[in-house]
Parts: C-alpha cells; structure tokens; sequence
C-alpha cells in the first residue's frame, strides 16, 4: 500500500461526456502528479502541483484540467471526452525531493464508450 | 519523441538465472535513472535508482549499471524469482535549477520468470 488513494477505480462514459477523478496523497506530501498510461503506451506526465500550486505542465489536453486543494488532494477533469481518452489514469506523490522517487496510487482506469 | 526507450516489449527467464533489462535514452542531461516496478491491477512501485554521477548501484539482487557514453542503463536481476514477474518501467528525470523535475518513462519490459 502506496498510500496514494485514488477515486474511482474504474469508470465507464460516454464520449462528449465530463469525468473527475480524484487523489489523495500520502499524508505529508505536498507534490501531486497525474499520469496517463494508454494501450502499450509507457506513463505520460500531464501535470504536477505543489503545495495547491502548478508546479509543471506536460503533455496534458486542453480539455483536460486539475488541481490541488488546501487538503493536499488532487483532482483531474476530463471533458469532451473522446474514444482515445481511454485510459488507466495515475495520481503520484512525494515530499518534493528531487530523487524521482515517486508514490504511486493504484489508478483510475477510463473508459470511453 | 522517445527520450526514454525499452526495445524489448518482454523478457522471459528462467528461476535462479539472471533477469537483464535494458533502456537507451537519448537526453545526456539526466539526472536521475529510475526502474520500476508494476504488478497487474497495482500502480507502479520504485525498486531501484542510479544517480549520473555513478556507474553502479547495487540493493540486494537488483543491480543498476549506467553507461553514461553509450547513454545505456540496465537492470540485472539476480537470481531472478516467480515473484518478479511484472512490467519493468524505466525513468530518467532531469532537474532544472534546483526544482524537480519530472520523470520520463520508457514502455516497460514484461518479465515472466519461470520455475
């Protein structure tokens, strides 16, 4: 167990349609990461926070969004969704060292229908 | 643009022998080597790192060698066991100022080890 907590754990919609999916850090870490991991794809950065503050930006949608909150946790927003958005959807965390040392949760996998 | 390749989609091996993992990336100005560790239905999990200033790291039967002229990075597994069959992913992160930067991952290697 990570420590990472992610909702939902599985989710089935609609193209056109909005979806959010929410993370929950380990307790003490201020860094948030959404990743993006497609079919036979390795994981994509989309975005990092700190602290409720966008920290760094990768290859994220414009449909697509997040943020951080006060608490520490995390959401990312999906909308429009389209068939390729289809995807398994990771929340990382750690305190922000600089080791790469990252704190998985176990994912939200997306399905677009 | 692949920054960070694994060619090899999977790795079959037998118990007790040696697991070896291979990454090229093409970016001389990483600063970290990571690999980790993915179990079906599970995120992925960090097992080991190598610093660019090192050549070597060693943490029980898993060895990380870098290979900074030939921008190569692998990982040895030894003596490889059943429970070590998952997809191995490999990272590289390169800091910029002192501010983390962010980890770039390979497409991962499916081991299977066999008993």
């Amino acid at each position: 167990d990570s420590g990472v907590t992610q909702t939902p754990k599985h989710l089935i919609t609609a193209t056109g349609q909005r979806v959010t999916l929410r993370c929950s850090p380990r307790s003490g870490d201020l860094s948030v990461y959404w990743y993006q991991q497609s079919l036979d794809q390795g994981l994509q950065f989309l975005i990092q926070y700190y602290n409720g503050e966008e920290r760094a930006k990768g290859n994220i949608l414009e449909r697509f969004s997040a943020q951080q909150f006060p608490d520490l946790h995390s959401e990312l927003n999906l909308s429009s969704l389209e068939l390729g958005d289809s995807a398994l959807y990771f929340c990382a965390s750690n305190g922000g060292i600089n080791t790469g040392e990252l704190f998985f949760g176990e994912g939200s996998r997306l399905t677009v229908l | 643009d692949q920054q960070v390749k694994q060619n090899s989609p999977s790795l079959s091996v037998q118990e007790g022998r040696i697991s070896i993992l291979n990454c090229d990336y093409t970016n001389s100005m990483f600063d970290y080597f990571l690999w980790y560790k993915k179990y079906p239905a599970e995120g992925p999990t960090f097992l080991i790192s190598i610093s660019s200033i090192k050549d070597k790291n060693e943490d029980g039967r898993f060895t990380v060698f870098l290979n900074k002229s030939a921008k190569h990075l692998s990982l040895h597994i030894v003596p490889s066991q059943p429970g070590d069959s998952a997809v191995y992913f490999c990272a590289a992160l390169m800091n910029y100022g002192g501010s983390q930067g962010n980890l770039i991952f390979g497409k991962g290697t499916k081991l299977s080890v066999k008993p």
